[in-house]
């Protein structure tokens, strides 16, 4: 089966400008997630979809960040307008089930300058 | 405060051996615990789950323990090979839906 595709795998976009992330989850998975990695840290959880869904937005870090998935397939994470604070690789990750095991895209590194 | 704290130097260990990585954490009650590997580059890739009520997980080269007493699981590789190189990822499901992961610890086997 076709894994986890991300695109753009790099952008560098300046300070103020907009950019917009996308995800296509393994077919058939309900479960979409967004998750970012910054430099020297952990990957930390953005946001959840269940089909179209958002069920838990909580990681988001501000109102500059908006996610949508829609009719339940793709998904894509806009940023605008970026901040230097957003640069860091942004994963997409789909599941059959939340407990099953996610598989993840290779990510997007997003540089803002 | 909640954490996840993996080992954060490197493990460097000679081909053959056997590779013990530690995942402790605080203030979680997880339901169950992943863990995943890393290359660079790559975004991570799932390898096993163990849940609450079970102590222990094979596959394959790969064991897991979870002692939920200790708040704390080990992740260990036997016959460690070169190609097995890379950072591991302990992952808690905690209760309220959504995985949270570790810094990683990344994991030198030298032939």
């Amino acid at each position: 089966e076709a894994g986890v595709t991300q695109f753009p795998s790099h952008s560098v976009i300046e300070k103020g400008q907009t950019v917009t992330l996308r995800c296509d989850p393994i077919s058939g998975h309900d479960n979409l997630y967004w998750y970012r990695r910054v430099m020297g840290k952990e990957i930390k959880f953005l946001l959840h979809f269940v089909k179209e869904s958002k069920q838990d937005e909580s990681g988001m870090p501000n109102n500059r960040f908006l996610a949508e998935r829609t009719g339940g397939t793709y998904s894509t994470l806009k940023v605008q307008p970026a901040e230097l604070e957003d640069s860091g690789v942004y994963f997409c990750a789909s599941s059959q089930d939340e407990v099953a095991g996610y598989t993840f895209g290779s990510g997007t590194r997003l540089t803002v300058v | 405060s909640q954490k996840i704290e993996q080992n954060s130097e490197a493990l460097n260990i000679q081909e053959g051996k056997t590779a013990t990585l530690t995942c402790n954490y605080t203030n979680y009650s997880p339901a169950y615990l992943q863990w995943y590997r890393q290359d660079p580059g790559r975004g991570p890739v799932f390898l096993l789950l163990i849940r609450e009520n079970e102590k222990e997980k094979r596959k394959e080269r790969l064991k897991v323990t979870f002692d939920t007493t200790l708040k704390q699981s080990l992740f260990h590789i036997t016959a460690s090979q070169p190609a097995d190189s890379a950072t591991y990822l302990c992952a808690i499901y905690n209760q309220g839906g959504k995985l949270i992961f570790g810094q990683g610890t990344e994991l030198s086997v030298k032939p």
